[in-house]
């Protein structure tokens, strides 16, 4: 079946630090969404990736969407200790009905 | 506006027992889902509902069953909850298929 896999699963920055997470799909995808979920509370969405190749910026974060369409990554510049949280990955299960969520990328930040 | 509501927040349930999730969207949203999160699994789809009346199995469906009867709701139900489904169950709702999804606080449950 479909599948979305994000490395890494966890990661530990000191403040200042550039994070990565990288997000595959075993299928190509219409649009591949980013959500931010931070300890103790729920998935908040960030932004949504529809084109080939495309990049969106927004402040210290930029998303990628690869060119063959099933890869994404996101990337933080000079994390800070508000970051800290899980950030899922998701897109269109096969039929186009619903979401499917990758496993997440828990960052921690220490100042 | 108060988005996307789940009822209850927590709940302790004895092995057997049978409960009934309760999610509430006041955006007119046309999809909502159920997600089960577990530690190191991210979030599984159990369920789904891509309008009024219609249902459809997720990714891990088996021992919930679910119900659209309003536009606005989505039920989840377990009819004899055992304790490999003590979770944290998150409803969500997007407008459609391929838009932005938000998501409840989340209900814990925990089955003993």
């Amino acid at each position: 079946g479909q599948q979305v896999m994000q490395i890494p699963q966890y990661q530990h920055v000191q403040e200042g630090e550039d994070f990565t997470t990288y997000c595959n799909s075993s299928t190509t995808l219409s649009n591949i969404q980013w959500y931010k979920q931070r300890p103790g509370g729920h998935p908040v969405f960030l932004i949504q990736l529809v084109k080939s190749g495309e990049v969106k910026k927004q402040k210290r974060l930029t998303f990628q969407f690869g060119e063959a369409k099933k890869n994404s990554s996101l990337h933080i510049t000079a994390t800070q200790t508000t970051d800290v949280g899980t950030y899922f990955c998701a897109g269109p299960n096969q039929a186009g009905t619903a979401l499917i969520f990758g496993k997440g990328t828990t960052l921690s930040v220490s100042s | 506006n108060a988005g996307v509501t789940q009822t209850p927040k927590f709940r302790v349930l004895k092995t057997g027992q049978s409960m009934t999730l309760l999610c509430a969207q006041d955006m007119n949203h046309e999809y909502m889902y159920w997600y089960r999160q577990d530690p190191g699994m991210g979030l599984r789809l159990i369920h789904y509902s891509v309008g009024e009346g219609t249902t459809a199995k997720g990714e891990v469906p088996d021992g919930y069953n679910v119900s659209r009867l309003k536009k606005q709701n989505f039920l989840l139900g377990l009819e004899s909850a055992a304790p490999s489904q003590t979770s944290v169950y998150f409803c969500a709702s997007s407008y459609w298929r391929d838009t932005e999804a938000f998501f409840g606080q989340g209900t814990r449950l925990t089955v003993v």
